[in-house]
C-alpha cells in the first residue's frame, strides 16, 4: 500500500519568514508526486514532480524531488498572510489514484 | 482552465436519509472520476474511482451499498449517502481527469452534516 508522510502537522511563522515543508513516500511504483494548496475548499493544483533534482517555481512557491531520498519538499519565501492553508502531498498510483499525505497546516501571523 | 462543480456546497440533513451530491466537469470530458471524503483536521481520503459507464471502484473499508456512484456520462458522477448517520457528517470532494490522466481537477467539495 502507497503511503506518503509530510511534516511538519503544523507550523506557524511570522511574515515574512521561509518556510520549507516536507514530503517523505513509500510506494510500489513512483509515477508522481503533487503539491496541493487547501484553503477553505478543495485542494488547489500547485506542482507536479517526476524527475528527481528539476525544481519547479512558481512566484515564491518552488518544489524538489529527491527520488534517491524519497522526499520532495516545498519552500516558500517571503510568506504572507495569505499563504495560510494546509500543504497537501500527493502520490499518483495505478489508475491515476491519488494517495495523500497528512497535510503540513500552516499559518502565517503578522 | 478545467473547472469542476459540485452541488450542493452545503446539505445539513436529518438521520435516516438520502443525499445525493453531483459532480460535473464544465468544460471537458471526465473519462475517470473520484470521490474523496475528507474529516476535519484530515487529509483527503480515497474513497471510489469511477468510469463512465462502468461500476465504481471502491477503496478498501467503503462500503459501496452506503455510497452509491453512478457515472451516468463523461461530465457528470453522482454520490449518494445512503441511509446517512451523523458519522458520515464529513467534506465530499470529486475530482475529475479529463485528456491528461496524470491531472486531476478537483471540485469545490461538498460539506454534509448529519443530524
Amino acid at each position: 500500500e502507497d503511503k506518503v508522510v509530510q511534516s511538519p502537522l503544523s507550523l506557524v511563522v511570522h511574515e515574512g519568514d521561509t518556510v520549507t515543508l516536507n514530503c517523505s513516500y513509500e510506494v510500489t511504483n513512483f509515477r508522481s508526486l503533487l503539491w496541493y494548496k487547501q484553503e477553505k475548499k478543495a485542494p488547489t493544483f500547485l506542482f507536479m514532480l517526476t524527475s528527481s533534482g528539476i525544481e519547479k517555481k512558481s512566484g515564491r512557491l518552488s518544489s524538489i524531488l529527491d527520488k534517491k531520498e524519497l522526499s520532495s519538499i516545498l519552500n516558500i519565501t517571503a510568506t504572507q498572510t495569505g499563504d495560510s492553508a494546509i500543504y497537501l502531498c500527493a502520490h499518483t498510483g495505478t489508475a491515476s489514484k491519488l494517495t495523500f499525505g497528512t497535510g503540513t497546516r500552516l499559518q502565517v501571523t503578522l | 482552465g478545467a473547472v469542476v462543480s459540485q452541488h450542493p456546497s452545503w446539505v445539513i440533513c436529518k438521520s435516516g436519509t438520502s443525499v445525493k451530491i453531483e459532480c460535473r466537469s464544465l468544460d471537458f470530458q471526465a473519462t475517470t472520476m473520484f470521490w474523496y471524503r475528507q474529516f476535519p483536521k484530515q487529509s483527503l481520503m480515497l474513497m471510489a474511482t469511477s468510469n463512465e459507464g462502468s461500476k465504481a471502484t471502491y477503496e478498501q473499508g467503503v462500503e459501496k451499498d452506503k455510497f452509491l456512484i453512478n457515472h451516468a456520462s463523461l461530465t457528470l458522477s453522482t454520490l449518494t449517502v445512503t441511509s446517512a448517520h451523523p458519522e458520515d457528517s464529513s467534506f465530499y470532494i470529486c475530482s475529475a481527469t479529463g485528456p491528461n490522466p496524470e491531472t486531476q481537477y478537483f471540485g469545490p467539495g461538498t460539506r454534509l452534516l448529519v443530524l
